[in-house]
């Protein structure tokens, strides 16, 4: 158990729905990072929150945001959505922000979406 | 950019047997971090190994251990006394030294463990 949650495991929805995606950090850690799993694009980096604030954003879609919130969780909002977008959606969290020597992601356990 | 090949879609061991994960990059660093992680069929993602380009010395997690060679950019893994406890997808993953949130994932290696 890495310390990190994420809810829910499983999601299952239909095309244009939109949902959200949660994720609480290892005590402790101040940033969180999202990551998306598919069978074609591998894992992908989406996006970085350090202590409330957005602090990297990569291969994230402009139908996707996130935000962290003052408690260190955070939460990933996927709408509009399509049925490319089923894939597992990590998040990783680790102590430090990412400038300066840097420090160990852990991995939550995962949530699968499925768009039929 | 940086980039991480691991060559070997699946590979399979005898339980107690040795085998070793391949993993190469491509930088123009010279400090970074390197990271092996499993996957098991539970999906959660766990931290297996990790090394300081800086460090010369392999690091070792008890029955694993790898084998980094800066100058070929090379970064295997080797996995000792296999267990069928091990099978799973292995990711390489690459991450500059000032940049936590640049880190690159190979595309993965399916071991899997023969009792």
């Amino acid at each position: 158990d890495s310390g990190v949650t994420q809810t829910p495991k499983h999601l299952i929805t239909a095309t244009g729905q939109r949902v959200t995606l949660r994720c609480s950090p290892r005590s402790g850690d101040l940033s969180v990072y999202w990551y998306q799993q598919s069978l074609d694009q591998g894992l992908q980096f989406l996006i970085q929150y350090y202590n409330g604030e957005e602090r990297a954003k990569g291969n994230i879609l402009e139908r996707f945001s996130a935000q962290q919130f003052p408690d260190l969780h955070s939460e990933l909002n996927l709408s509009s959505l399509e049925l490319g977008d089923s894939a597992l959606y990590f998040c990783a969290s680790s102590v430090g922000s990412g400038r300066g020597v840097g420090d160990t992601q852990y991995f939550g356990p995962g949530t699968r979406l499925t768009v039929l | 950019a940086q980039t991480v090949t691991q060559s070997q879609p699946e590979m399979s061991v005898q339980e107690a047997e040795t085998v070793t994960l391949s993993c190469t990059y491509d930088t123009s660093e010279s400090d970074y971090y390197l990271f092996w992680y499993k996957q098991p069929p539970s999906r959660q993602m766990i931290l297996v190994i990790r090394q300081e380009a800086y460090k010369q010395q392999n690091a070792t997690e008890n029955r694993f251990s790898v084998n980094f060679q800066k100058a070929a950019k090379s970064f295997s893994l080797k996995i000792s006394d296999s267990q069928l406890g091990d099978a799973a997808m292995y990711f390489c993953a690459y991450r500059t030294l000032y940049n936590n949130n640049d880190m690159r994932f190979g595309a993965g290696t399916r071991l899997t463990v023969k009792p």
